[in-house]
């Protein structure tokens, strides 16, 4: 069974509007940590926010924040007033365990198109 | 600071051949990743170095896949003999210690044809 789904290849977004990317998970580890990516077309694969299982509060960085819904194993992305350069591909991940060197498990992304 | 580089950007082979990828983690990182993208399908972990030992290689698909760490420095991938089915974007991640995230280069396209 997949262990990171992704829903959505293709999103399309308004520049300033605020945008959900799903993210859905499947672990029977108590103790686990997910991670967003985000890869424009240069290639570089780009670390955007980290949420740990046990913590009580959703992760946020700047114009991304993770809304953490644990009952529902799901950990989708939400970038707020959108702009032209967030145009890129964007993966879910997750670590299970809590050794920090255990792998990634990936979802196959979602594709984020800003319009102007 | 720089960020993880790998090297070639882009190979194209013939099925056959060997190629050999290369990955230099952030300086100072002791943990180094290696993953794959095949077309359309999700990145897959192939293994994980702790300095220069594999702590993990689970993800390797057969023996025809040979990663080492020389000195627990930068990275080599190496395919022998290359199938089609090895073609997709190899990525490289590093990490310190006892951080979180693991970061990632720019990948290299291997095309097997």
């Amino acid at each position: 069974a997949q262990k990171i789904t992704q829903t959505q290849p293709g999103m399309f977004v308004q520049e300033k509007e605020a945008v959900t990317l799903d993210c859905t998970y499947d672990t029977s580890d108590p103790s686990y940590g997910l991670f967003w990516y985000k890869q424009p077309s240069s290639g570089e694969m780009i670390f955007l926010i980290y949420q740990g299982s046990y913590d009580q509060q959703n992760a946020t960085e700047g114009r991304y924040s993770l809304n953490f819904q644990k009952a529902r194993k799901s950990a989708n992305l939400v970038i707020s007033a959108s702009q032209l350069g967030d145009s890129a591909m964007y993966f879910c991940a997750m670590r299970e365990g809590w050794y920090t060197g255990n792998q990634f498990y990936f979802g196959t992304g979602t594709s984020l198109t800003v319009i102007p | 600071e720089a960020g993880v580089t790998q090297f070639p950007s882009h190979s194209v082979i013939e099925k056959g051949q060997t190629v050999t990828l290369r990955c230099d983690p952030i300086s100072g990182h002791d943990n180094l990743y290696w993953y794959r993208r095949v077309m359309g399908k999700e990145i897959k972990f192939l293994l994980h170095f702790v300095k220069e030992s594999k702590q993990d290689e689970s993800g390797m698909p057969n023996n025809r896949f040979l990663a080492e760490r020389t000195g627990g420095t930068y990275s080599t991938l190496k395919v022998q003999p290359a199938e089609l089915e090895d073609s997709g974007v190899y990525f490289c991640a590093s990490r310190m210690g006892p951080i979180n995230e693991q970061f990632f280069g720019p990948g290299t396209r291997l095309t097997v044809l």
